[in-house]
């Protein structure tokens, strides 16, 4: 079955450090990958997807992930994380048999010391 | 253009009861997904509409159901409401929903309490 695994649940970064926030995915053909981010009481945005192309992915707000097929990961990173950028992040791959159903991971909650 | 529209926000309810929530799509978009929330669970996938016909459905009781209208506006309904049942309620849309890579944007979610 597909799944999506993060294994990190929360994380605490200084504000000015870098970030990489992991994702690990189960799926038998090429996956579509997605990483979202959700603010307290707010609904989800889309920091980047993957679906085929360059494996290095840019997103908004200087994300950027990078696809690796041969260990099933799709991990985020940010080179200066800011102190807005606490929240939690949510990987997601796009499910066999389409129609819009994305399987998600558990979410990694981060937290930004200033 | 106007994002995706949950109404209402909050909302409270009792056991046994019935509930109905309702998601306004981007304009133009004609899919639409509905995801629960809860902290035990995470985000799981209930069902998606398109063209006022339901294409896919996720892993939960008959209790929950959906429908969509020719104004690609959907709802959704949970009968005999249960403790459980209570999470942030979540509706994304996209143009189409069965192009590789499409995107879904999310609403800002209906938060249900069960009491």
């Amino acid at each position: 079955a597909q799944s999506v695994t993060q294994p990190d649940i929360h994380i605490t970064v200084s504000e000015g450090a870098s970030l990489e926030l992991r994702c690990n995915y189960s799926y038998g053909a090429t996956p579509y990958l997605f990483w979202y981010v959700q603010s307290p009481g707010q609904g989800l945005q889309l920091l980047l997807k993957y679906f085929s192309g360059d494996t290095l992915v840019q997103g908004i707000k200087g994300f950027e992930a990078e696809f690796k097929r041969s260990q099933s990961s799709f991990n985020l990173r940010k080179p200066s994380v800011h102190w807005s950028d606490a929240a939690e992040y949510f990987c997601a791959v796009g499910a066999v048999g389409g129609y819009n159903k994305l399987i998600f991971g558990a979410g990694t909650r981060l937290a930004v010391h200033p | 253009k106007a994002g995706v529209t949950q109404t209402p926000r909050y909302l409270i309810k009792t056991r046994g009861q019935q509930v109905t929530l309702s998601c306004s799509p981007i304009s133009g978009h004609r899919s639409v997904s509905w995801y629960q929330q809860t902290p035990g669970q995470g985000l799981q996938f209930l069902f998606e509409y398109f063209s006022e016909t339901q294409r896919n459905k996720g892993n939960f009781p008959g209790r929950f159901s959906g429908r969509q209208f020719s104004n690609s506006r959907s709802e959704m309904n949970v009968s005999t409401l249960e403790l459980g049942d209570s999470a942030l309620y979540l509706c994304a849309s996209s143009p189409r929903g069965d192009a590789v890579g499409e995107t879904q944007y999310f609403g800002p979610g209906t938060r249900l309490l069960v009491l």
